[in-house]
């Protein structure tokens, strides 16, 4: 039973569409995070959502929204995509917030490669 | 400014050698140290949390140390199977998020 899920694991697009990626918990956690790695492996928080609102927004193009319609769901949806969008997303959740926590549940990552 | 720095990039051991990952730290008012494993095409996956200077935590083949200025994850007489990439993070007082180091890619040779 998987704790962190997300879909789709691989994502391959043509510059200028948009596309989106959706996120599921089922750990009971009230929040959820989206992060990047890039090719040298680094992570980067892009947003955090706790209980449904949003609590840590790092500066991402408006290109990227996220959504959270519960607090077990948090998708990102990304407009008109360009190449330097390909990279690996995660999307991690935790009991409280993650500078305190640290203790973060990740998924298996989307890779996005964009044409 | 909050700052990870691991080193080496890159270990590559024979099994049953034994070594250390070192990370770095500087931040303002640590509230905890975290190490993750990550295997490739998989998420991280987490290790351990120290919070203060003189801590350790140990499990299996890994114990992680803690002191001002740095941590080290130890590996004693490593499998095949604890090659990975390990991550550190470190929570601090100046922001809610966690600030990670970019990882020590650990190879153990048959």
């Amino acid at each position: 039973d998987t704790a962190v899920s997300q879909t789709p694991k691989y994502l391959v697009t043509q510059m200028g569409n948009d596309k989106s990626i959706k996120c599921e918990q089922n750990l009971g956690h009230d929040t959820m995070y989206w992060y990047k790695q890039d090719s040298k492996k680094f992570l980067k928080i892009m947003f955090s959502y706790n209980n449904k609102e949003l609590i840590i927004n790092e500066t991402v193009p408006n290109r990227f929204s996220p959504k959270s319609p519960d607090k077990a769901h948090l998708n990102l949806h990304i407009n008109s995509l360009e190449l330097g969008d390909s990279a690996v997303y995660f999307c991690a959740s935790s009991q409280g917030g993650q500078g305190i926590a640290g203790e973060l549940f990740f998924g298996e990552g989307s890779r996005l490669t964009v044409l | 400014e909050d700052q990870v720095t691991q080193s080496p990039e890159a270990l590559r051991l024979q099994e049953g050698e034994s070594s250390s990952l070192n990370c770095s730290y500087t931040v303002s008012g640590l509230r905890g140290l975290f190490w993750y494993r990550q295997d490739p095409g998989k998420g991280p996956e987490f290790l351990f949390t120290l919070y203060s200077a003189g801590e350790e935590k140990e499990k299996e083949r890994l114990k992680a140390t803690l002191t001002k200025k740095e941590s080290f994850l130890h590996i004693t007489a490593p499998k095949p199977e604890d090659s990975a990439t390990y991550l550190c993070a470190v929570g601090g007082d100046s922001n809610y998020q966690l600030i990670w180091g970019a990882g020590t890619k650990l190879i153990i040779k048959p």
